[in-house]
């Protein structure tokens, strides 16, 4: 079964900071893989879909790459916004189903 | 597109009342996913649809739960009776599939019912 697991629980930085989100899952066989942002009160917003072939994706000040190898991924910040704070969620889908397996989530707030 | 569209926002009701949430998904999309939402046991998947048939129910906690989807463009989540601890945030979300024309498996969320049982 495939589990998600994203680390910090929880993360706060300074504003200006660039900063890394981390991403595990436990089984490589992976179709995509996919980053949320989750503002409170709020729906899902998707950020960034990294396909199984690809290493990395690039959204503005986002970049997520992608390691299935090492079952890892990551979601890297630069220059850190207080309009980044949020829920940060990443979510795969394993190879032959439709569903998504998620992390937990990454709770980050950037001070002003 | 407007993406896709629940309804109601929120919903507060008595123990015992009958709940239905609503779902547009985007058009085009032939998936469809109900996701329910709680601190306690975070994202859980509850049903899913494909070309409107529904796959797997698994996730469904009881017979009080139902979903249908009678067309690609609405579908329905059901509960009655309602209970104190079906209190949650309701998500619908939808992707285009992949192996399909321009299908990434992108899933997209809705905005999310907040259900409050008293």
């Amino acid at each position: 079964k495939q589990e998600v697991t994203q680390i910090p629980a929880a993360l706060s930085v300074p504003e200006g900071e660039n900063l890394v989100l981390n991403c595990s899952f436990t089984d490589s066989a992976i179709y995509n893989l996919q980053w949320f942002r989750q503002d409170p009160g709020k729906g899902l917003t998707s950020l960034l879909l990294i396909q199984s072939s690809q290493r990395e994706q690039t959204s503005g000040r986002l970049n997520a790459s992608l390691d299935k190898s090492s079952g890892r991924s990551t979601l890297y910040i630069a220059a850190s916004q207080p309009g980044d704070s949020a829920t940060y969620l990443c979510a795969v889908r394993p190879i032959g189903y439709s569903t998504l397996t998620f992390g937990k989530g990454t709770m980050l707030l950037v001070s002003p | 597109d407007a993406g896709v569209i629940q309804s109601p926002r929120h919903e507060v009701t008595e123990m015992g009342q009958e709940v239905t949430l609503r779902c547009k998904p985007i058009s085009g999309h032939n998936s469809l996913f109900w996701y329910r939402q709680t601190m306690m046991r975070g994202l859980e998947l509850l049903i899913y649809f494909n070309n409107n048939v529904p796959i797997d129910d698994s996730g469904m906690p009881e017979d009080r739960f139902s979903a249908k989807m009678p067309n690609a463009s609405f579908s329905t989540l059901k509960i009655q009776p309602s209970e104190p601890r079906d209190s949650a945030v309701y998500f619908c979300a939808s992707s285009l599939g992949p192996g399909l024309a321009g299908g990434t498996g992108e899933l997209f969320f809705g905005e999310g019912s907040r259900l409050t049982v008293l």
